[in-house]
């Protein structure tokens, strides 16, 4: 089982730039949610989905899109990069948020410079 | 304002020693989660419960519905223990499905 795959895991970017960060799951896990952890700041919530086909905002959502058009796989875009954005995320996924645990993908460092 | 406060921030101890670590919420919750990050980065689930007390080898989670309040015990602390703890409260309200974090507690044992 490879649980919660994150690529890449190391990403630097330039001011404007795009990219989409890859994270997907083969538990088939319902709930899937992308972090940002920030010195002081703990994880912060960015986008969540509670299945295929439904996704919601977090704490954090500006600068960043999330889609799930299969239960397998939950791609987060950056749109138009900004130093701001500097940060290591990280993809979450469980069968249920509420009565299951949290099984975490490895990260993501990500420089915007 | 965090709605979910981790005491404490650090935390030194020796070898051995009982370790508790505090989780206060202000809202109420479907679930508590207990989670520890090592020094590499990679964060793994320790526990998840609703009420009660769960155990898992020298590790016990305890949650006080009542009170909005958990702690994370480790008995007979070792080395090996150094991490970040980190606890999340979820929340399910109307549409919302949010899990929250703390800031987490960095726990240090001396050999």
């Amino acid at each position: 089982n490879a649980g919660v795959t994150q690529t890449p895991k190391f990403q630097v970017l330039k001011t404007g730039q795009s990219m989409t960060l890859q994270c997907a799951q083969d538990m088939n896990h319902e709930y899937m949610s992308w972090y940002r952890q920030d010195p002081g700041m703990g994880l912060r919530l960015i986008h969540y989905s509670v299945g295929a086909g439904i996704t919601d905002q977090g704490e954090v959502p500006n600068g960043y899109n999330v889609s799930r058009s299969t239960t397998e796989d939950f791609p987060l875009r950056l749109l138009s990069a900004a130093p701001s954005q500097t940060s290591v995320y990280f993809c979450a996924s469980s069968f249920s948020a509420y009565n299951s645990p949290l099984h975490f993908g490895n990260g993501t460092r990500l420089t915007v410079t | 304002k965090n709605e979910v406060e981790q005491s404490p921030q650090n935390l030194t101890a020796q070898e051995g020693e009982f370790i508790t670590i505090n989780c206060s919420y202000s809202v109420g919750i479907s679930a508590l989660h207990w989670l520890q990050q090592h020094p590499g980065g990679g964060i793994v689930s320790l526990f998840m419960l609703s009420s009660g007390k769960k155990k898992h080898g020298r590790l016990i989670a305890t949650i006080n519905i009542q009170e909005k309040h958990s702690s994370l015990h480790i008995t007979a602390s070792h080395p090996r223990d150094s991490a970040v703890y980190i606890c999340a409260r979820h929340t399910r309200m109307n549409r919302d499905d949010k899990i929250i974090f703390g800031k987490g507690t960095r726990l240090h044992i001396l050999p």
